[in-house]
């Protein structure tokens, strides 16, 4: 059974504070993926990964680092948190792309920025 | 610029009805596209997938229908459940052997017992 954890479930931070969200899969993929859902923006991709070591760009970066130090672990790091950064994060893990690719959904982190 | 578009935002059926959920899309060269299903509180999951060089997937009571002319798809569930009641979000992928999905931003279906 696919398993993709994350830690912690709800955070608050206030701003310009750092905050660290957590994501862990037992998948062994080598893809691990970010996003944020927002109300009316669906999923919105912001960092992912093709294994240890290697973190990239997606489609909303900034703001945002990862780190990927290992096959299993994957982090969202926001250094100077801001109200805008508000959402629920989603961590995922897939195998290589193509037709039936999949990706494997943890349960989410909602963050709030006071 | 949305390169998926999912409509409508929000759809309640009655159980028993057929409902009907619609995506399309811009870039031709997207040749996957997997529909996921999001229950309150948890995170997405693959509720069935179609390819470019397929019109037609079922799976039980969830059929998608692909019209790569019009670059239309929809996702039909039929016998509508209460337990069908979740946000469905229809995704794109760009190329064969790509690893990245673009996600709609959704459609909310009730379905009333």
């Amino acid at each position: 059974e696919a398993a993709v954890t994350q830690s912690p479930r709800n955070k608050v931070a206030v701003t310009g504070g750092k905050v660290t969200l957590s994501c862990n899969q037992t998948n062994n993929h080598n893809n691990m993926y970010w996003y944020r859902q927002d109300t009316g923006h669906g999923l919105r991709l912001i960092h992912y990964s093709y294994g240890a070591g290697s973190t990239e760009k997606g489609d909303i970066p900034d703001g945002y680092k990862a780190s990927r130090p290992s096959q299993e672990n994957f982090s969202l790091i926001l250094e100077l948190a801001t109200p805008s950064q508000t959402s629920v994060y989603f961590c995922a893990s897939g195998d290589e792309g193509g037709v039936d690719a999949e990706q494997f959904f943890g349960p989410g982190t909602r963050l709030t920025v006071l | 610029q949305q390169q998926v578009r999912q409509s409508p935002q929000s759809l309640t059926v009655w159980e028993g009805e057929t409902a009907i959920l619609n995506c399309s899309y811009e870039d031709s060269t997207f040749n996957y596209f997997p529909w996921y299903q999001q229950f309150p509180g948890e995170g997405p999951a693959l509720l069935i997938s179609i390819s470019s060089v397929s019109d037609k997937k079922e799976d039980g009571r969830f059929t998608i229908f692909f019209n790569k002319r019009e670059k239309k798809l929809s996702l039909h569930i039929t016998d509508s459940q209460p337990g069908d009641s979740a946000t469905y979000f229809c995704a794109a992928s760009p190329s064969s052997g790509s690893w990245q999905l673009i996600f709609g931003s959704g459609t909310q279906l009730t379905v009333m017992p």
